[in-house]
């Protein structure tokens, strides 16, 4: 089954202790985002990645990091974690073809940083 | 930055009713999505709209490019209770084939 899998889906953390969420797609997608949702705000662009090694910023980069060392894998690091990062995450995907626009969602990650 | 204005916030309405929603913004867009939320999941593609004028259906759903490229709108016929969540307009700017902008999003809720 084509999908994005993200992990963990829930998490409760305290500030400053570094974290990864993890992403994985098994379509073979070049494109891969990060985005967070709150309310009333819809989703924000954090970062994505156009192909392996090639990362850019979105429109609330600060606070973290991503790298891309395989196709399949995406994943979001947070090295400092502090309460305005509590939150829902979703990796997303795209095969690129007609850009980035056609996207496949993970089920989200909730964070809560304390 | 680009922002969308998605209205309404939100709709209550009866099984059975049409809904209407829309996205504006003062900057021009190549590309005009809809995606939709279930509760506890990510978004969901619905229709992609990919030239100005364009009108195009999915079902029960039809979206339309509006031809100034500032606007979409998305109407949902006959709704059922499946069609509950929060619907959200994306749009692509000119400048990028990477970066999407996004609408604040409709709540569709079904009354009892």
């Amino acid at each position: 089954e084509a999908q994005v899998t993200q992990n963990p889906r829930y998490l409760i953390t305290v500030t400053g202790k570094k974290l990864t969420v993890t992403c994985s797609q098994n379509m073979n997608h070049e494109y891969m985002s990060w985005y967070r949702q709150d309310p009333g705000l819809g989703l924000r662009q954090i970062y994505y990645s156009m192909n392996v090694e090639v990362t850019d910023k979105g429109d609330v980069p600060e606070g973290y990091k991503v790298s891309r060392k395989e196709k399949r894998n995406f994943p979001l690091i947070l090295e400092s974690p502090s309460p305005n990062q509590t939150s829902l995450y979703f990796c997303a995907s795209s095969s690129g073809l007609a850009g980035a626009h056609e996207q496949y969602f993970g089920p989200g990650t909730r964070l809560t940083v304390t | 930055g680009q922002q969308l204005n998605q209205s309404p916030q939100s709709m209550f309405i009866q099984e059975g009713e049409d809904v209407s929603m829309n996205c504006t913004s003062s900057s021009i867009f190549n590309t005009w999505l809809w995606y939709k939320q279930d509760p506890g999941e990510g978004p969901v593609l619905l229709i992609a709209l990919y030239k100005a004028g364009e009108l195009t259906s999915n079902g029960r759903l039809t979206a339309q490019f509006g031809i100034t490229r500032k606007d979409s709108f998305l109407n949902i016929s006959a709704s059922i209770p499946s069609d509950v969540g929060i619907y959200f307009c994306a749009g692509g700017p000119p400048d990028s084939n990477y970066q999407l902008i996004w609408g604040a999003g409709t709540k569709l809720i079904i009354k009892p």
